[in-house]
């Protein structure tokens, strides 16, 4: 089946740093990525449309200087966190949708902030 | 308005039996999409079964059901002969399909952790 790989799944940085999460369509194109945030026992939370070769497209309320999209291929998408804090720590999870119906997930980053 | 409602943040269902997951939604979109994944521990999302508002018929995977009843606006997720490694946080998601193009965008529910019992 479709893969999404997501890379880092665990970082510890310190506050101030910039952190990358990259996620990979590994045997499919995907011209739009999803970009997640899951708090603690809460549930996913949209931040941002990754969109090939143009702009991403951010949901209220996110910053987008904050979170960076760069979407520079068919199968690669990354989030940069700029300038970490505490409160950015969180578990961030990406997905494409290989088919029609279809959504795969990454396995997930679980970002900590020092 | 939360687009995705589930009422149940914990079930505990015994081994080997059926648990119904409960799912309710509001759109006005007349195409749209109903999606189970389920998380386990560990964080990955898995996909569980998928049921399209035109679909005539209940989705089912395996021993996953969906019981959709579209006048009620309700997609409740029943597991049968239940696992041990079904314990699990379990979502429900809603993608609202737009007309004139694609849109994969989901919007979840808050969840419910299931546990399985011995």
């Amino acid at each position: 089946g479709a893969v999404v790989s997501q890379h880092p799944s665990w970082v510890i940085c310190k506050s101030g740093t910039s952190v990358k999460i990259e996620c990979r369509s590994l045997d499919f194109q995907a011209t739009t990525m999803f970009w997640y945030r899951q708090f603690p026992k809460q549930s996913l939370m949209l931040m941002a449309t990754s969109n090939e070769g143009s702009k991403a497209t951010y949901e209220q309320g996110v910053e987008k200087d904050k979170f960076l999209i760069n979407h520079a291929s068919l199968t690669l998408s990354t989030l940069t966190v700029t300038s970490a804090h505490p409160e950015d720590s969180s578990f961030y999870i990406c997905s494409a949708a290989p088919g029609a119906n279809v959504l795969t997930f990454g396995a997930g980053s679980r970002l900590t902030v020092l | 308005a939360q687009k995705i409602t589930q009422t149940q943040p914990g079930m505990f269902v015994q081994e080997k039996e059926a648990v119904t997951l409960d799912c309710t939604y509001d759109t006005s979109d007349p195409s749209y999409g109903l999606f189970w994944y389920k998380q386990p521990s560990s964080g990955e999302m898995i996909f569980l079964i998928y049921q399209g508002s035109y679909d005539q018929q209940n989705a089912t995977e395996g021993r996953y059901s969906l019981n959709f009843q579209k006048a009620r606006k309700s997609a409740n997720l029943v597991i049968s002969a239940s696992q041990l490694g079904d314990s699990a946080m379990y979502f429900c998601a809603m993608r609202e399909i737009r007309s004139g193009g694609s849109n994969y965008k989901l919007t979840f529910g808050k969840g419910t952790l299931l546990t399985v019992n011995p």
